[in-house]
């Protein structure tokens, strides 16, 4: 059973668009929701997380919009720049943390 | 080290052979995970370590997957007579010691690529 599940598979964006991510979880234990950035031949980097108390969270160009009844959340790169384009990973987490489930990857490319 | 670190970056071996591959975390990470990254797929949790002891050892697809981990360090993940389905990216990664009701960043190291021919 996949724990988290991811859409789209891929996306192209014009640079200075908006990319938006979606996931949805199934574990109503999950109580901490990261985002990760992977570039090609790279191991993938923390790019933002949030806990399912807050509904929005921010950091420069990126944020994750979280709608706990739904289980759901997203990922929005506001202004996309080509140096964006790497495929990103949602995850959920229970509260012990010892496991994370990620979800399919989004590969994303930024048109200049 | 500056990160965690993973050996052998790239690997081919036959099938039917034995592979080890191994990573050294960061220093001070107490908790070192295993994920595998087959093509276009996702992070397909592997086994998770707390010091030397493996808690949570759900994710080995069959009793030819291996890991230890040593003095709370390297840890080796062993592939005993690979297969071709065995070809995908291993990941390592690490994070300090589990921290109830706090996020727990982890770590990635670049992984490595096995392609059993």
């Amino acid at each position: 059973q996949q724990q988290v599940k991811q859409s789209p598979q891929s996306l192209i964006v014009q640079k200075g668009g908006i990319s938006i991510i979606n996931c949805a979880y199934e574990n109503t234990a999950f109580d901490y929701f990261p985002w990760y950035q992977q570039f090609p031949g790279k191991g993938p980097a923390l790019l933002i997380a949030i806990r399912p108390d807050v509904s929005e969270k921010k950091e420069g160009r990126f944020t994750i919009s979280f709608n706990k009844s739904a289980k759901q959340f997203s990922l929005h790169i506001m202004d996309s720049q080509p140096g964006d384009s790497a495929t990103y990973f949602c995850a959920g987490s229970g509260h012990n943390f010892n496991k994370f489930y990620f979800g399919s990857g989004t590969k994303l490319n930024v048109k200049p | 080290g500056a990160g965690v670190s993973q050996s052998p970056s790239n690997k081919v071996t036959e099938k039917g052979k034995d592979v080890e591959l191994r990573c050294d975390p960061i220093s001070g990470h107490t908790a070192l995970y295993w994920y595998r990254q087959s093509l276009g797929q996702g992070l397909e949790f592997l086994i998770y370590f707390q010091g030397n002891s493996a808690p949570d050892k759900s994710g080995l697809p069959s009793d030819r997957f291996s890991a230890e981990r040593t003095g709370g360090s390297v840890s080796t993940l062993t592939i005993q007579r690979t297969q071709q389905e065995d070809s995908a990216v291993y990941l390592c990664a690490s994070s300090l010691t589990v921290k109830e009701g706090l996020g727990n960043t982890i770590y990635f190291g670049e992984g490595s690529w096995l392609t059993v021919v």
